[in-house]
């Protein structure tokens, strides 16, 4: 699989309910970063947590990353109709004039 | 909030034409970059810009894209001659990294919607 790859690629649930994914990378990082794309729009930036860090929380977001396995999971608390978007883990090296390597995205449905 | 602006927010175009995009970064950012996105897919790097210069490019853009900072405010993604294939949403961002702190974040643009015909 290629740097930065989420699972599910698709997610639905009910409202109110917590919402999970997960992000897998391949080399070594100096941060990860979770961003938001409502259909056909930008990119929302939600969270960032660098490599040296284990768990980062924003308002109803939750960030882990764990450097032994390579993967960082976001979890989104008491899920709204509004949080119904693609979300993508984008990782970053200092060593690569800071590029982002964007994963695949978990498309999810937030049923009201 | 300061934030990167991009015009046009969608752009037809025949193919074997020129297009420019254009973004205006947030002004004391020092690294400027574009992704585009093709329709259903990730979002994949193009260019990254820094101090007048490109500093890294990706296998994508070939000898067809250039980019440029004409005047300190805009940053502009050039393609020479349109395919079919760069049809995308062209994203520009930027990011504030006086000493490479790599702690900060990249800040997006709305993105341009190329579709070649």
């Amino acid at each position: 699989s290629q740097q930065g790859e989420e699972d599910p690629q698709a997610l639905s649930i009910q409202e109110g309910e917590n919402a999970t994914m997960n992000c897998s990378y391949k080399t070594s990082i100096n941060n990860l970063q979770w961003y938001r794309q409502n259909s056909g729009r930008g990119l929302v930036h939600l969270i960032l947590i660098r490599s040296n860090e284990r768990e980062k929380h924003s308002g109803r977001l939750r960030v882990t990353l764990d450097t032994s396995k390579k993967s960082s999971s976001l979890l989104i608390t008491a899920s709204r109709a509004a949080d119904t978007a693609s979300y993508f883990c984008a990782t970053a090296r200092m060593d690569s004039s800071y590029k982002l390597i964007f994963g695949s995205g978990t498309r999810l449905l937030v049923r009201p | 909030e300061p934030e990167v602006t991009q015009t046009p927010s969608h752009q037809v175009t025949q193919m074997g034409q020129e297009v420019i995009l254009r973004c205006v970064p947030i002004s004391n950012h020092l690294y400027f970059y574009w992704y585009r996105q093709i329709l259903g897919q990730k979002v994949e790097f193009l260019v990254s810009f820094y101090n007048n210069e490109i500093s890294e490019k990706s296998e994508i853009f070939d000898d067809q894209f250039s980019v440029e900072r004409p005047d300190g405010s805009n940053f502009t993604l050039k393609i020479r001659s349109t395919k079919l294939e760069d049809s995308a949403m062209y994203f520009c961002a930027s990011y504030y990294a006086p000493k490479r702190q790599i702690e900060e974040t990249q800040y997006f643009g709305p993105g341009t919607r190329l579709l070649v015909l």
